[in-house]
């Protein structure tokens, strides 16, 4: 059963730095959806792709924040200069239809 | 501002009761529910859905309840069993699933 894989599955690094995160969603599945989670919270949107095109993106992503799915299928998301309330797990979701189907997550540490 | 609310943080449940979980909303344009269910360490787990033009929607176990006019869902998992332990999620979306907001969970403990 190939789910949804997200790549790497923690990332530790220090602020100022740029982290790229990549997500594979389940093959065919034309919709991707990227989300934050912090502890205590539920997933926050993102941003969301329509195979390759992204339809929608949060106010919450701003401009150190970009993501690509750039033949409409894996996708990454890129925070450049991060900063210390960028900790957080990313978590990726993919579907056909609806519902979506998430993976396991990214989970950042910045020191 | 929260546009889905879970208003109870944890929840306490004998194995073989009912377990209800509930879930305020205050965007009248939200058309699409649905309910995860998340064990730690990994991502959430989809349970089951409605959609705004019915008020049931049934998966074995679990039942889904929505009431548009009080916007408020609930879920029902019946009986409860010791493996249904777990963070549970509502979300909604207002545009056919272009866009979700989550609940801040509430995590529900199945007592055998």
């Amino acid at each position: 059963d190939t789910g949804v894989s997200q790549d790497p599955r923690h990332k530790i690094t220090k602020r100022g730095q740029n982290v790229t995160f990549r997500c594979d969603p389940i093959s065919e599945h034309n919709r991707l959806y990227w989300y934050r989670q912090t502890l205590g919270q539920g997933p926050e949107f993102l941003t969301y792709f329509q195979n390759e095109a992204q339809l929608e993106k949060s106010r919450l992503l701003s401009d150190r924040f970009s993501a690509e799915r750039p033949k409409g299928s894996f996708s990454t998301l890129e925070i450049q200069r991060t900063e210390q309330g960028d900790s957080a797990m990313y978590l990726c979701a993919s579907g056909f239809d609806l519902p979506q189907h998430f993976g396991d997550g990214t989970r950042l540490s910045i020191l | 501002d929260q546009q889905v609310k879970q208003n109870s943080p944890s929840l306490s449940v004998q194995e073989g009761r009912i377990s209800i979980l509930n879930c305020d909303y205050t965007n009248s344009m939200f058309d699409y529910f649905l309910w995860y269910k998340k064990y730690p360490a990994e991502g959430p787990t989809f349970l089951i859905s409605i959609s705004s033009i019915k008020d049931k929607n049934e998966d074995g176990r679990f039942t889904v309840f929505l009431n548009k006019s009080a916007k408020h869902l609930s879920l029902h998992i019946v009986p409860s069993q010791p493996g249904d332990s777990a963070v549970y999620f509502c979300a909604a979306s207002p545009n056919n699933g272009n866009q979700f907001y989550f609940g801040t969970g509430t995590s529900l403990t199945v007592i055998p």
